[in-house]
């Protein structure tokens, strides 16, 4: 079992849909990272955290020490916000999910 | 600023080829990496460094070797180059080992 679990794998919504995205570990962590990598493949970081919420014009990310659980949301998501999601732990290393392909359509 | 530059951006080897990738950084960063990305799985730590003139290996670190040349500088070089080793790899760079992480527009391999 990997040590970062991203789920879901692929997702497709529309315009204007609010989505989330979670991220389950397993490890004991010090902060969770998301990160962005848009089809051209440069990959940009979102937000750090190591607890409660933090939020960034649409984008909210939320984490659960006690649960191990992060949540990436998008609010009225929109073509632009097409890209790869990573979940990012770090523990005694720093270890990634495998990323959530999100397709907004139009 | 320009953050974390890697050059080249794509490469094309012959199997046995060697070759460098080379990563700057410019925000003054102690901690540097380097990374590969192949499909379906997440990014995986080849070397790191925490710090200037130290260097360390990661998940996958056969058949790679760095140079921490400078604080600025972190290069990835690959002696006899394996179709194994085709993939995409990152450069990165942060403060400290847990702070926020940049980096660098990627490097595009394909050995053959």
């Amino acid at each position: 079992k990997n040590e970062v679990e991203q789920s879901p794998q692929n997702l497709t919504a529309q315009e204007g849909e609010f989505i989330t995205i979670n991220c389950s570990y397993s490890v004991g962590i010090s902060a969770l990272h998301w990160l962005q990598q848009h089809p051209g493949g440069g990959i940009v970081s979102l937000f750090m955290l190591s607890s409660g919420k933090k939020k960034h014009g649409r984008l909210i990310a939320t984490i659960n020490i006690q649960e191990k659980h992060s949540s990436l949301h998008i609010t009225a998501s929109h073509p632009r916000d097409s890209a790869v999601y990573i979940c990012a732990v770090y523990g005694n290393k720093l270890v990634f999910g495998a990323g959530t392909i999100l397709r907004v359509k139009s | 600023n320009a953050g974390v530059t890697q050059t080249p951006k794509f490469q094309v080897l012959k199997t046995g080829q060697s070759m460098t990738l080379q990563c700057a950084q410019d925000m003054n960063h102690n901690s540097m990496y380097w990374y590969r990305q192949d499909p379906g799985m997440g990014l995986r730590l080849i070397y790191y460094s925490a710090s200037e003139g130290t260097t360390d290996k990661g998940e996958v670190p056969n058949g790679y070797n760095v140079s921490r040349l400078n604080k600025r500088e972190f290069s990835l070089r690959l002696e006899s180059a394996a179709p194994s080793q085709t993939s995409v790899y990152f450069c990165a760079s942060s403060g400290s080992w847990v702070s926020e992480a940049f980096f660098g527009q990627g490097t595009r391999l394909t050995v053959v």
